[in-house]
């Protein structure tokens, strides 16, 4: 069965520090993983994705992923945090069969 | 394009009525899905389409929940009839499958609530 686990429900970082999102995730097969951000009253908006080859996946708004295998990760990450960065992160992987599956949403704090 | 479109915006309904959300894809997708957010649960997949077939409505959590997709523009979730419980944030997503596995593009959601 797909699933990601996403272990915490909030981060807190100050502004200009780096970020860490956390994910992991378990599939059958090759998995293709995404990460998503949700705004406030927002729908959700996709940030990066990895299907395949590099490791290190680069996104929108300066964010980035990388795919460890062996750990089965997919965290999520940022050199320097702003505080427009304040939302709730959404990893997800899908099946053979198209379906997503989202993992509980981690939501980040930017403190000035 | 205007993207994923949704209608109403904001719903706010009394109990025992019938709700329909309406979702107009990003034209050229070939997937439909309709979710379901709330604090308590998350985010949850109801219903998918592919081709305008329902593939997988596993998650639809009772008979009072139904969707359609008579063409490729355009799906409706119903609620019939509506609860308290159902209150949430209900999301339309679709993607095209052209060229690889492809993200969703959502909607901006309908609020609903069920007094």
């Amino acid at each position: 069965a797909q699933s990601v686990a996403q272990p915490e429900d909030q981060v807190n970082v100050a502004e200009g520090n780096p970020l860490t999102v956390k994910c992991t995730y378990s599939v059958s097969g090759n998995p293709y993983l995404f990460w998503y951000v949700q705004y406030p009253n927002r729908g959700l908006q996709f940030l990066l994705k990895y299907i395949t080859g590099d490791n290190l996946v680069k996104g929108s708004y300066g964010f980035e992923a990388e795919f460890n295998k062996s750990q089965t990760s997919f965290h999520l990450k940022k050199p320097s945090a702003l505080v427009s960065d304040s939302a709730l992160y959404f990893c997800a992987v899908i099946n053979n069969f198209n379906k997503f599956y989202f993992g509980s949403g981690t939501k980040l704090n930017v403190k000035p | 394009d205007a993207g994923v479109i949704q209608s109403p915006r904001h719903e706010v309904t009394e109990m025992g009525q019938e709700v329909t959300l309406r979702c107009k894809p990003i034209s050229g997708h070939d997937y439909l899905f309709w979710y379901r957010q709330t604090m308590m649960r998350g985010l949850e997949l109801l219903i998918y389409f592919n081709n305008n077939v329902p593939i997988d409505d596993s998650g639809m959590p009772e008979d009072r929940f139904s969707a359609k997709m008579p063409n490729a523009s355009f799906s409706t979730l119903k609620i019939q009839p509506s609860e308290p419980r159902d209150s949430a944030v209900y999301f339309c997503a679709s993607r095209s499958d052209r060229g690889g596995k492809n993200e969703q593009f959502f909607g901006p959601g309908t609020r609903l609530t069920v007094l």
